[in-house]
């Protein structure tokens, strides 16, 4: 069975950066089968899709937020993570690590972690 | 972007009801369209990929259907756990989208 466990600070200040850490257990992130994302919801809202990592460091950013996203991937310790620079009130939600099945699952996204609330706050 | 809209938005049903919820694409996605289940302060859960294949584990009561740029769910007869909001998502085009969100509760 597939683990995901977000970690990080749940309160950051406005104009700083959110930094977050996925750390993956029962499989290995080295598996370039699969991508990983980050997908955040703000609250009450819907689901927003922030990106992807392979484990190679091959990205891809949407584009509403692409000039704020850096994805990082640790294969040493099992990790992928994710900064968020010059935050707002806006960027005020709860952050899901997510894996997507491969393309045998048509690139659906089959494990989540658990989920981060991360508050942008002075 | 491709846009997903759902339909309707919230919907109240009964125990044993039939429930559908549908899910419109922008454009033709082929068969790139995932359903997931989500519960108040819990992470979604996929239930259906490629639109009609049920996820291991899920039950069968749950059925999606459709392909292209229209897609519907179904819940064949609606049960106390099944309460919860549906999104459906595409993954035929980066960025992926998902739909709005159609929350089923108790009438």
């Amino acid at each position: 069975q597939v683990y995901l466990q977000e970690s990080g600070p749940g309160l950051v200040k406005p104009s700083q950066t959110l930094s977050l850490t996925c750390t993956v257990s029962g499989a290995s992130i080295s598996t370039g089968y699969y991508s990983w994302s980050w997908v955040r919801q703000h609250p009450g809202k819907g689901l927003e899709w922030i990106g992807y990592i392979y484990y190679s460091g091959s990205t891809y950013y949407n584009p509403s937020l692409k000039s704020r996203v850096t994805m990082s991937i640790d294969t040493s310790k099992n990790q992928f993570s994710l900064r968020l620079n010059s935050v707002t009130a806006a960027d005020t939600a709860v952050y899901y690590c997510v894996r997507d099945g491969g393309i045998q699952h048509w690139l659906s996204l089959d494990v989540w972690g658990q989920g981060t609330t991360v508050t942008v706050s002075s | 972007d491709i846009q997903m809209t759902q339909s309707p938005s919230s919907l109240s049903a009964s125990v044993g009801d039939r429930v559908t919820i549908t899910c419109r694409a922008g454009q033709s996605i082929s068969n790139y369209l995932h359903w997931y289940q989500q519960k108040p302060g819990k992470a979604p859960n996929l239930l259906i990929h490629a639109a009609s294949s049920l996820q291991t584990g899920v039950s069968s009561r749950f059925s999606g259907s459709g392909s292209g740029t229209e897609f519907t769910l179904t819940i064949s007869s609606l049960q106390p756990e099944d309460f919860a909001t549906y999104f459906c998502q595409q993954s035929h085009s980066t960025p992926w989208t998902f739909g709005q969100g159609t929350t089923v509760d108790i009438k």
